[in-house]
């Protein structure tokens, strides 16, 4: 049964570089047929999808975020990573790794969240 | 983006019950929508993919349908592992966008 566990800092800095980084047990990232990627949910709002990308590389970002975000893979350690730079408070939030299905797209499979706070 | 909006915000039920929640997209997505249930420090889960579509593992109480832009998910009889926080996505069109949740209670 594939299970993802997101890891990483629970404190940043505002204008750092918030890193993230999701292992993937139970399976092998490296296929061609899903998306590995990031959701997030601020304090009170609702879920937010980052951006994910393809075992080939491609990466999909959403363009509120596009010109912040790096999601890279790395196949050899079964991990994907989040980098989410210049952040301010309100990049604050529970941060979701997740698989997304191709079509019809929908993230099936998705780890319990991490909480990374920003402030100084 | 397509913005997503789900009624009611939370609702007040008992073991038994039927549930209705609903989900409207700002424009029309076809049948690109899937229903989440999330408990506090779990991962979310999917119920249901494409309007209908029930995802493997998943109780067949829980249901789907509509079109278009609007949608609904629908628990026969309500259960004690069944109260949660239910998300709808649409995925039609890039950001993939979700509802802001509704929120499941015993009453």
């Amino acid at each position: 049964q594939l299970q993802l566990q997101e890891s990483g800092p629970g404190l940043v800095k505002p204008s750092e570089t918030l890193s993230l980084t999701c292992t993937v047990s139970g399976g092998s990232i490296s296929t061609t047929n899903y998306y590995w990627g990031w959701i997030r949910q601020p304090p009170g709002k609702r879920l937010e999808w980052i951006g994910d990308m393809l075992y080939s590389g491609t990466t999909y970002y959403s363009p509120s975020l596009k010109s912040r975000v790096s999601i890279s893979l790395d196949a050899s350690k079964n991990q994907f990573s989040l980098e989410l730079r210049s952040v301010t408070a309100a990049d604050t939030a529970l941060y979701y790794c997740a698989r997304r299905t191709t079509r019809p797209w929908y993230m099936d499979v998705w780890g319990e969240g991490t909480t990374v706070t920003v402030s100084s | 983006d397509i913005q997503m909006t789900q009624s009611p915000s939370s609702l007040s039920a008992s073991v038994g019950d039927r549930v209705t929640i609903t989900c409207r997209a700002s424009q029309t997505i076809n049948t690109n929508l899937h229903w989440y249930q999330h408990k506090p420090g779990k991962a979310p889960k999917v119920l249901i993919y494409a309007t209908s579509s029930l995802q493997s593992g998943v109780p067949s109480r829980f249901s789907g349908s509509g079109s278009g832009t609007d949608f609904t998910l629908t628990i026969s009889s309500l259960q004690y592992e069944d109260f949660a926080t239910y998300y709808c996505q649409q995925s039609s069109d890039a950001p993939w966008t979700f509802g802001q949740g509704t929120k499941v209670e015993i009453k």
